[in-house]
């Protein structure tokens, strides 16, 4: 079983449109949770993190982190055609970030 | 502030060489991870160096190797070049706490023929 599960779309939604992007993952060790955006040729960037269970929200975008369950969430609300790129979700514990592979989203407008 | 930055973007190699990529990570940054990006496999991730020490490494073959100098600057190497070596090698630089993620550079596109 690889540590980080995430369905690598690709998804494809209309603007405005609410977005859910989701990973499992196997290790209860691991404590902290990140979700990186990935443009083409470029490289991952930060969107979020956080470390305990539940939501965290930061503009448009929500984090949640089920830890009971080992389930992670992003949520983009009122989605647009600038957030079409790939979004990995990224685990670590006392580890080197393990990545998922990433899903594909398109923002049509 | 001046982002991560990863020299050169694109090279192109045929098997057998040896190929050098370097990293230069964010002002006072001490942590340099490297990962190589593929469409089947995702990030893998092949080594971290902090302080020049080599911190972790991933599971790839003795082919890839890496360093770190003095001023947090690293390299990696990665010798008798493969066409499986193709990928998009990632720098990322970290403060003392990486706990809250990692700066990426924006890769170098390696392509072996």
């Amino acid at each position: 079983q690889k540590e980080v599960e995430q369905d690598p779309g690709p998804l494809s939604v209309p603007e405005g449109a609410i977005v859910s992007l989701n990973c499992t993952y196997s290790n209860s060790a691991f404590q902290y949770f990140m979700w990186y955006r990935q443009y083409s040729r470029k490289g991952p960037e930060l969107l979020m993190y956080t470390y305990s269970s539940g939501n965290k929200e930061d503009g448009r975008f929500t984090a949640q982190v089920d830890k009971s369950s080992k389930y992670i969430s992003l949520f983009i609300r009122d989605s647009q055609p600038s957030d079409s790129a790939t979004y990995l979700c990224a685990i670590k514990g006392n580890t080197p970030l393990v990545f998922g592979k990433g899903t594909r989203l398109s923002v049509i407008a | 502030k001046a982002g991560v930055t990863q020299t050169p973007r694109y090279l192109i190699k045929t098997r057998g060489q040896q190929v050098t990529l370097s990293c230069s990570p964010i002002s006072g940054h001490r942590s340099v991870s490297w990962y190589q990006q593929t469409p089947g496999q995702g990030l893998q991730f092949l080594f971290e160096y902090f302080s020049e020490t080599q911190r972790n490494k991933g599971n790839f073959p003795g082919r890839f190797s890496g360093r770190q100098f003095s001023n947090s600057r690293s390299e990696m190497n990665v010798s008798t070049l493969e066409l499986g070596d193709s990928a998009l090698y990632l720098c990322a630089s970290s403060g003392e706490d990486s706990y809250y993620g990692y700066t990426f550079g924006s890769g170098t596109r390696l392509t072996v023929v």
